[in-house]
């Protein structure tokens, strides 16, 4: 079984809610990611989650907020997001975080932010 | 210089046809190539990865790494229109270090 799961499908928010991305994996995977990707251009890696500690694409803003309760858990919270942060957010698991080479996806929650 | 460059189509072949797909890369530590296909508005899958130099085939998909000249293809025989989608290479070095190519949207006319 080589599937991650990604709820909700679809998300719409205001620029002031709060809500959560969540992503699942029973692979027995140690590292999973988050990825952000805009239409027609490649996924961009936003964090990166392994034995439990976080990496961080610093170029991602604070209202992006992962959180990893197990290690077959991932969350991303939002918080007061904006317009340009409509995008496909992908998870993706792998074995450990020096395997990225057999990175695994998810479908993705398609966010638009009003 | 990008540091993984794609020709972003799109390509579009008829049905049977042998289609090439090429990625050139600027970094010469890279060590892991991978192809991945995504169909619209679903997420990215790994086709397959290839260490170092050579080829690798698995059914009609066939990889190709050529670390002197820093180009790696992935060649589809016999294409039909399910490998309608967009294929992103990638690659990594020392495990992590993962960097995509833009993509190649390839369609496939029956």
């Amino acid at each position: 079984d080589t599937e991650v799961t990604q709820t909700p499908k679809h998300l719409v928010m205001g620029m002031t809610n709060k809500k959560s991305l969540k992503c699942e994996q029973h692979m027995g995977h140690r590292a999973m990611y988050w990825y952000k990707q805009k239409a027609k251009k490649p996924p961009e890696l936003m964090f990166v989650y392994s034995y439990e500690k976080l990496s961080i694409n610093e170029s991602v803003p604070s209202r992006f907020s992962p959180e990893c309760p197990n290690s077959s858990l991932l969350n991303l919270h939002l918080h007061a997001l904006q317009p340009e942060d409509s995008a496909l957010y992908l998870c993706a698991s792998s074995q450990a975080s020096g395997r990225t080479r057999e990175q695994y996806f998810g479908p993705g929650t398609r966010l638009t932010v009003t | 210089q990008k540091e993984v460059e794609q020709d972003p189509g799109p390509l579009s072949v008829p049905e049977g046809a042998i289609v090439s797909l090429n990625c050139t890369y600027s970094n010469s530590a890279f060590q892991y190539f991978m192809w991945y296909r995504q169909y619209s508005r679903k997420g990215p899958e790994l086709l397959m990865y290839t260490y170092s130099s050579g080829n690798k085939e698995d059914g009609r998909f066939t990889a190709q790494v050529d670390k002197s000249s820093k180009y790696i293809s992935l060649f589809i025989r016999d294409s039909q229109p399910s490998d309608s989608a967009t294929y992103l290479c990638a690659m990594s070095y020392y495990g992590q270090n993962f960097v995509f190519g833009p993509g190649t949207r390839l369609s496939v006319l029956p």
